[in-house]
């Protein structure tokens, strides 16, 4: 089973409002990533967790919040937020930080008023 | 120059026919290569991935990899179109935790 979990599926909030992403492997997998998607570009790499420490941030504003409460479980915590960040949020895991195959959640589809 | 360079395409094939996406790489220590298909409004779904120069076949679904011209191929044999998305090629490094895609090829399965 190659399952990634994402929830919500589609998240509108406003420029004031705090949210959360949440997202789910039962994999045994111990690396997990955040990844940002707009349209009609690749992902782009937000944060990495490896063995629920936090190993990787690729100079994401603060206003991005990540949280790994435990090996399966992966949050993103989001808070005054710009129009310019809405965008498909995408969660992965793998085995480990540098073993390959990185395995995508389904996405939230983000969009900020 | 890009890291990951692909053609944007969109690469339009008849139904039946074999569809053929290419994609370069700079970083002469890439290690791991992976073809992921992307549909509209929907996540990376991973198709292949290869390590070792050569093919390797996965039911319709062959992917090339030639290290030292540095380039990585994916043959879609009898294409359908429910093959018509994005097709995302990623390179990783030996011990390195990013995977870097480029930015993906159009295909387009004509019935």
């Amino acid at each position: 089973d190659t399952e990634v979990t994402q929830t919500p599926k589609h998240l509108v909030m406003g420029m004031t409002n705090k949210k959360s992403l949440k997202c789910e492997q039962h994999m045994g997998h111990r690396a997990m990533y955040w990844y940002k998607q707009k349209a009609k570009k690749p992902p782009e790499l937000m944060f990495v967790y490896s063995y629920e420490k936090l190993s990787i941030n690729e100079s994401v504003p603060s206003r991005f919040s990540p949280e790994c409460p435990n090996s399966s479980l992966l949050n993103l915590h989001l808070h005054a937020l710009q129009p310019e960040d809405s965008a498909l949020y995408l969660c992965a895991s793998s085995q480990d930080q540098v073993t390959d195959t990185q395995y995508f959640g389904p996405g939230t589809r983000l969009t900020v008023l | 120059q890009k890291e990951v360079e692909q053609n944007s395409g969109p690469l339009s094939v008849p139904e039946g026919a074999i569809a053929s996406l290419n994609c370069t790489y700079s970083d002469r220590g890439s290690q791991s290569f992976f073809w992921y298909r992307q549909y509209s409004g929907k996540s990376p779904e991973l198709i292949m991935s290869i390590y070792s120069n050569g093919d390797k076949e996965d039911g319709r679904f062959t992917a090339q990899l030639n290290k030292a011209s540095q380039y990585v191929s994916l043959l879609i044999r009898d294409s359908q179109p429910s093959d018509s998305a994005t097709y995302l090629c990623a390179v990783k490094g030996y011990s390195s935790y990013k995977l870097i895609f480029g930015s993906g090829t159009r295909l387009l399965v004509r019935p």
